[in-house]
């Protein structure tokens, strides 16, 4: 699976949108993009996903460049419950399931 | 639907104690998945289950630490001679069928070995 780099740490102010970077230079063509995140001391959650085409949820959109070579997810209005750590991770949809957690970013709502 | 449910929550053990943790899939979902998370460090992939089979052990301990997913009931993951070092949160997550592995995780359970 291909490896992530992601910025260990953000701020961003409550009630603005929270823009978090990933670059995932080595992913392959059958290779989803993943984020999750962990709020501190809680399971990790389940935020987004997506092949090629951008995504939107209840929580969060995911905007993947058109090379696949990086991504950012967006927050489009952070709340002090969205301080977390926030992991991108890259997967293949077939048989390798295990989640690989690299260090992730560390974002920081500010009031 | 209730989540992924792991218990107990706290759990102390002496060393040389067993510890053992269970773990209740979503309903439908046939795959479990155990990892580890050491204190200030992040999480580690330990063993992929599926109903009676384990299907990847790679990031399991080859001593004292084992799992399974019988057919009925919870997923266990057993820890045998508990050391200091085995101090951690451990965290189930479970996912349904394929295409997409979304897998959703429990509370976890916090190891303390005294």
């Amino acid at each position: 699976d291909a490896k992530t780099t992601q910025p260990p740490s953000m701020d961003c102010a409550e009630g603005r949108a929270a823009n978090l970077p990933c670059n995932h230079s080595t992913i392959s063509g059958n290779e989803y993009v993943y984020w999750y995140r962990q709020i501190h001391s809680q399971g990790p959650q389940y935020i987004i996903h997506g092949l090629k085409n951008n995504e939107t949820n209840e929580m969060a959109s995911l905007i993947i460049t058109e090379d696949r070579k990086s991504s950012t997810l967006i927050l489009p209005h952070a709340t002090l419950r969205d301080t977390a750590v926030y992991y991108c991770i890259v997967l293949n949809a077939g048989n390798n399931r295990k989640l690989i957690w690299g260090l992730g970013t560390s974002l920081a709502v500010n009031p | 639907n209730a989540g992924v449910m792991q218990n107990p929550r706290h759990l102390v053990r002496r060393r040389g104690q067993e510890a053992r943790l269970r773990c209740s899939p979503m309903k439908g979902h046939s795959h479990v998945y155990w990892y580890r998370q050491l204190p200030e460090e992040g999480l580690k992939f330990m063993v992929y289950l599926q109903k009676e089979n384990i299907i990847d052990e790679s990031g399991m301990p080859k001593e004292r630490f084992s799992a399974e997913f019988p057919k009925e009931g919870p997923s266990i993951l057993r820890i045998q001679q508990v050391v200091r070092g085995d101090s951690a949160a451990y965290f189930c997550a479970s996912s349904p069928p394929l295409p997409f592995n979304i897998q959703y995780f429990g509370a976890g359970t916090r190891l303390s070995v005294l």
